[in-house]
């Protein structure tokens, strides 16, 4: 089945620590995209990218870190130096010639 | 500096009636709008999109209409289900003439659909 596969789906971090959230597309889609969920903001861009070896910022990047070495992979870390981390996120992709984004199932994290 | 405005964070409607949800954008530039439907704890999962070419487009129970002039686009549902209760977001972008841009997201309406 094609997708997009988040993990882990719930995370607990200690203040001070970085963490990486996974996210794994099998639908050959070449933008993928990171954005987070609070109530009553909606979804705010963190970061993405539209080809391979190169990503752009968000509307929300500061303590934020990203890769992509791979097509099919586009790992978020969360850094130390973000805020307010806990928040629920959420991994996209799509073709770069379609409008529709396909999200994944999203994980939570939560700072302790 | 928000580019996409949901006014109504919430909509209570009975089952069978319809459900109007609206959404406000600012820049002319945004060609391509789109409606997502989210449950907690999961991801958004697309319902309907139009393309400023259009004004109204339909799927099933499911209408979007775009109103260019005003910078306003709405989603209707006839007739609203219970299972229709969710969050819902609307959301735009630009075709730059070789890909489309990013998406922007309003801040999302609760429907709730009472039985």
């Amino acid at each position: 089945d094609g997708g997009i596969t988040q993990s882990p789906k719930y995370l607990f971090r200690k203040e001070g620590q970085n963490v990486t959230l996974s996210c794994e597309q099998n639908l050959n889609h070449d933008a993928m995209y990171w954005y987070r969920q609070d109530p009553g903001q909606g979804l705010r861009l963190i970061y993405y990218s539209q080809i391979v070896n190169d990503f752009q910022k968000g509307d929300i990047a500061e303590g934020y870190s990203v890769s992509r070495e791979k097509k099919e992979s586009f790992p978020l870390t969360v850094t130390s130096a973000q805020k307010n981390p806990t928040a629920f996120y959420l991994c996209a992709s799509r073709t770069v010639n379609t409008g529709e984004l396909f999200f994944g199932e999203g994980s939570r994290l939560t700072v302790l | 500096d928000q580019q996409v405005k949901q006014n109504s964070p919430s909509l209570s409607v009975q089952e069978g009636r319809i459900s109007i949800l609206n959404c406000d954008y600012t820049n002319s530039m945004f060609d391509y709008f789109l409606w997502y439907k989210k449950y907690p704890a999961e991801g958004p999962t697309f319902l309907i999109s139009i393309s400023s070419i259009k004004d109204k487009n339909e799927d099933g129970r499911f209408t979007v209409f775009l109103n260019k002039s005003a910078k306003h686009l709405s989603l209707h549902i006839v007739p609203s289900q219970p299972g229709d209760s969710a969050v819902y977001f609307c959301a735009v972008m630009y075709f730059s003439g070789t890909s489309y841009g990013k998406l922007t997201f309003g801040q999302g309406t609760i429907l709730t659909v009472h039985p």
